[in-house]
Order: structure tokens, then sequence, then C-alpha cells
């Protein structure tokens, strides 16, 4: 089992560029979140999702949209980046049910300049 | 005031020490997860739980409920030790974790 990956591992784009980063997990998991790591500050919920076809916001969803069409797969865009969106993103996913152990991809480190 | 809070921010110990790396948080949870992350950057979970401890290897995990605080010990430390140690803990009635912003480990030979 590859577990949870992401694509691409690093990426620079210039402001108003758009993007879409990859989240792919093979563990059959039903929930899968979208999270932002920046210094000083712990990891920030962005967008999540509780099945196939679902989303929900999360702490600073402004900026971001996302999609969950396949169970296995859920994608992060970016429709105009701006510096402030210079991040490493990190995907989780975790079972659901009643477990809420989450697992984590290896990161997209973005910078936006 | 975050609603998970660790302490301290910053360890550095010789090998074989004890570590103790703490985590209090002010809502009511169903579950609180303890994370390393490494230098590289890849995120690991070392423990879920609700309550007692739980113990893996060197590492051990503790929860008080009624005190709302969690410790993670680490003995006869190792410099692969070294890394940053994420509390999160999941509210009552959501599925969300809500992070700490971590301890870095730093131990040395």
């Amino acid at each position: 089992n590859a577990g949870v990956t992401q694509t691409p591992k690093f990426r620079v784009l210039k402001t108003g560029q758009s993007m879409t980063l990859l989240c792919a997990q093979d563990m059959n998991h039903e929930y899968m979140y979208w999270y932002r790591q920046d210094p000083g500050m712990g990891l920030r919920l962005i967008h999540y999702s509780v099945g196939e076809g679902t989303t929900a916001k999360g702490e600073v969803p402004d900026g971001y949209n996302v999609s969950r069409l396949k169970k296995q797969n859920f994608l992060l865009g970016l429709e105009s980046a701006a510096p402030s969106q210079t991040s490493v993103y990190f995907c989780a996913s975790s079972p659901g049910g009643n477990s809420y152990e989450q697992y984590f991809g290896p990161g997209t480190r973005l910078t936006v300049t | 005031k975050n609603e998970v809070e660790q302490s301290p921010q910053n360890l550095t110990a010789q090998e074989g020490e004890f570590i103790t790396i703490n985590c209090s948080y002010s809502v009511g949870i169903s579950a609180l997860h303890w994370l390393q992350q490494h230098p590289g950057g890849g995120i690991v979970s070392l423990f879920m739980l609700s309550s007692g401890k739980k113990k893996h290897g060197r590492l051990i995990a503790t929860i008080n409920i009624q005190e709302k605080h969690s410790s993670l010990h680490i003995t006869a430390s190792h410099p692969r030790d070294s890394a940053v140690y994420i509390c999160a803990v999941i509210n009552f009635g959501n599925e969300k974790l809500t992070f700490g912003t971590g301890t870095r480990l730093t131990i040395i030979p």
C-alpha cells in the first residue's frame, strides 16, 4: 500500500496563476482533509470531505476549492494564487465512523511569488 | 487563547534522558492524537487515545480527561527521536482535528 500520496512535491507559481494539488489514498478511507502548515502555527484545516461527492469548509477555506469525485482522490485547487498562499500543504485521510486517526501524505511545498 | 497548547515549545536534551512533552486543551474532546513530524517534513501518527495510557516501544502517552491534559514521554531518548511532536484533539460531535503548534525536540548525542 502506498498510503497517502500527494502530487506535486514542490511548485513555484506566479501571483494570479492557478494550479491543482492531487491527493490519493489507497486505504479505502471515507474521510479526507487538506491542511496548510505555516511557520509558528499549527496545522490549519482548509477543506475536508466525509465521503465521495461531499466537501465542507474548514478553518481557512478562502481562496481554495476542492472536489472529491472519486473516493480515493481529493483535489485542492487554487484559482488565482496569492503570496499569502505560500505554505506547505498536507493531505490526510481517516477511516471515518468511530475511527478518526489520520494518515498524512508527504506534503507539497508551494511558493507563490 | 488557543484551544490546544503544548509545552515546552522547544526542548534540547542529552541522549538517554527521559523526555516529557505536555498538551493541554480547553474543549471537550472524544480523543487526542499525538503525531511526529520528521525534519524532512513527513507526519506520522504515534498514538490516538481517549483515556488512560498507551505504550509503543520507548514512547508512552497518557491522558487525563478530567484535567484536560495529555503527556508524551520518551524513555532512553536517542538522536533519531529529534523531531517536532504535535498534539491534536478531536472535538466532541465532529470529525475534525484541532492542532497544537508543536514541540521541537532535539536530542544531542
